[in-house]
């Protein structure tokens, strides 16, 4: 179990597009289409952001998009805006009803 | 609206023990699988535990197995996370969370702090 690795950091300025990379093994992220991304305020909740890979749960913006290929996931923000600055976690179902995080990537809006 | 309000963190010492609660409203409990997940100060967030709709099954993350308990009364529409044998390494913030293959809806969190 262990965590799936996310770049500590990456930033854009508004409007641009920034992606987030998350890798794990062919036994979480590679072997399973239940990839989940969280967006995390300071001292908030977290909240989903994406489900199935590439899902948007109802509310949240089309700017914000997933995709896999092999063991590695990745969340895009297009058009970024300053409220997208936050931290942003990835989730995969790893076998045996158990789920794996990513370590977490903060999104600065320069 | 879904509401998911977390309860019973607070102070303790090493190899201690503590309970925490999570009600639930605005969703049909009964047919939904709870998780809790935790996160460490300025840590990340981490995965412990899942229990079925009716409670029959549960599984934990290697971290906790063994020393957590995770269970629920659909009655009272409330999650439970019975927490033995405490650690330092413990300490966080303890929220609860709605679904199975994705985390739909979150608590605000309690924060447990394992200290001497």
């Amino acid at each position: 179990q262990s965590a799936l690795t996310q770049p500590r950091s990456v930033s854009g300025s508004p409007g641009q597009s920034v992606s987030i990379s998350c890798t794990g093994t062919s036994s979480d992220v590679g072997d399973y289409n239940y990839v989940s991304w969280y967006q995390q305020h300071p001292g908030k909740a977290p909240k989903l952001m994406i489900y199935d890979v590439t899902k948007r749960p109802s509310g949240v913006p089309d700017r914000f998009s997933g995709s896999k290929s092999g063991n590695t996931a990745s969340l895009t923000i297009s058009g970024l805006q300053a409220e997208d600055e936050a931290d942003y976690y990835c989730c995969s179902y790893a076998g045996s009803y158990t789920y794996v995080f990513g370590t977490g990537t903060k999104v600065t809006v320069l | 609206e879904v509401q998911l309000l977390e309860a019973g963190g607070g102070l303790v010492q090493p190899g201690g023990s503590l309970r925490l609660s999570c009600a639930a409203s605005g969703f049909t409990f009964s047919i939904s699988a709870m998780n809790w997940v935790r996160q460490a100060p300025g840590k990340g967030l981490e995965w412990i535990s899942v229990i079925s709709d009716s409670g029959a099954a549960s599984y934990y993350a290697d971290s906790v197995k063994g020393r957590f308990t995770i269970s629920r009364d659909n009655s009272k529409n409330t999650l439970y996370l019975q927490m033995n044998s405490l650690r330092a390494e413990d300490t966080a913030v303890y929220y609860c969370a709605k679904g199975i293959t994705s985390l739909e809806h979150w608590g605000q969190g309690t924060l447990v702090t394992v200290s001497s």
